[in-house]
């Protein structure tokens, strides 16, 4: 079945440091990859997504890039602020489902 | 952008009581709604799909009867718990499909979850 996994945390990184969360994927297809974040006390936002191969999602900063030859989406932001800690969740959909399958998640911990 | 709010946020219970976690979306009508538990440090893993309507589609090894499902109207699905145990401890997160989304994942908004602790 499908599959997610991510970097495990906590990270931590200090104020405008540069964050890169890994994230590779087993599917069968080509599915679409997300990145979701959830911030203390809230519930689960989509940050950015790709729907096929060397899309790149940006939003906020971050980037990500759908490599199908290394079945990962690896996130990216080159300058992290404190309000950037949370917990971040990389997420895939099959071509023709509804169901996402997440990775553990990964949280970070950035200090000013 | 649309809300989707859980309640209650955190429920303590005693062992062999029940429990009824209400997943509503505040601003748009959902056909679909999703609930998944998360344990620590693990995945969320999908435990049903709840469309209006009609029952509840479960996951492989989610005990439907234990996990019961109501999915009333298009705003509001219930999850309850039956007869809880100390292993039912977790978070529960639903997510609701906005009915005019494009996309499921573009339109799949989430709640901020309820932490269920089994005494």
């Amino acid at each position: 079945g499908d599959s997610v996994t991510q970097m495990e945390g906590p990270v931590t990184l200090s104020e405008e440091a540069c964050l890169t969360i890994n994230c590779t994927y087993t599917a069968t297809g080509y599915p679409s990859l997300f990145w979701y974040v959830q911030y203390p006390g809230e519930g689960l936002q989509l940050l950015l997504k790709a729907t096929k191969a060397d899309d790149k999602g940006s939003n906020k900063g971050f980037e990500a890039t759908y490599r199908k030859e290394t079945t990962s989406f690896h996130l990216e932001k080159g300058s992290v602020q404190v309000s950037d800690s949370a917990v971040y969740f990389c997420a895939l959909i099959e071509a023709a489902g509804n169901k996402l399958t997440f990775g553990g998640g990964t949280r970070v911990l950035v200090k000013p | 952008g649309a809300v989707v709010s859980q309640h209650p946020s955190r429920v303590i219970c005693k062992s062999g009581t029940s429990v009824k976690i209400e997943c509503r979306s505040l601003d748009f009508q959902a056909t679909t709604m999703f609930w998944y538990r998360q344990f620590p440090k693990q995945s969320l893993m999908l435990m049903a799909t709840s469309n209006e309507g009609s029952k509840a589609t479960y996951e492989q090894g989610v005990e439907k009867d234990k996990f019961l499902i109501n999915h009333a109207s298009l705003t509001l699905s219930t999850l309850t718990v039956t007869s809880a145990h100390p292993e039912d401890s977790s978070f529960y997160i639903c997510s609701a499909r906005q009915s005019s989304g494009g996309r499921t994942a573009d339109t799949q908004y989430f709640g901020p979850g309820t932490r269920l602790t089994v005494l």
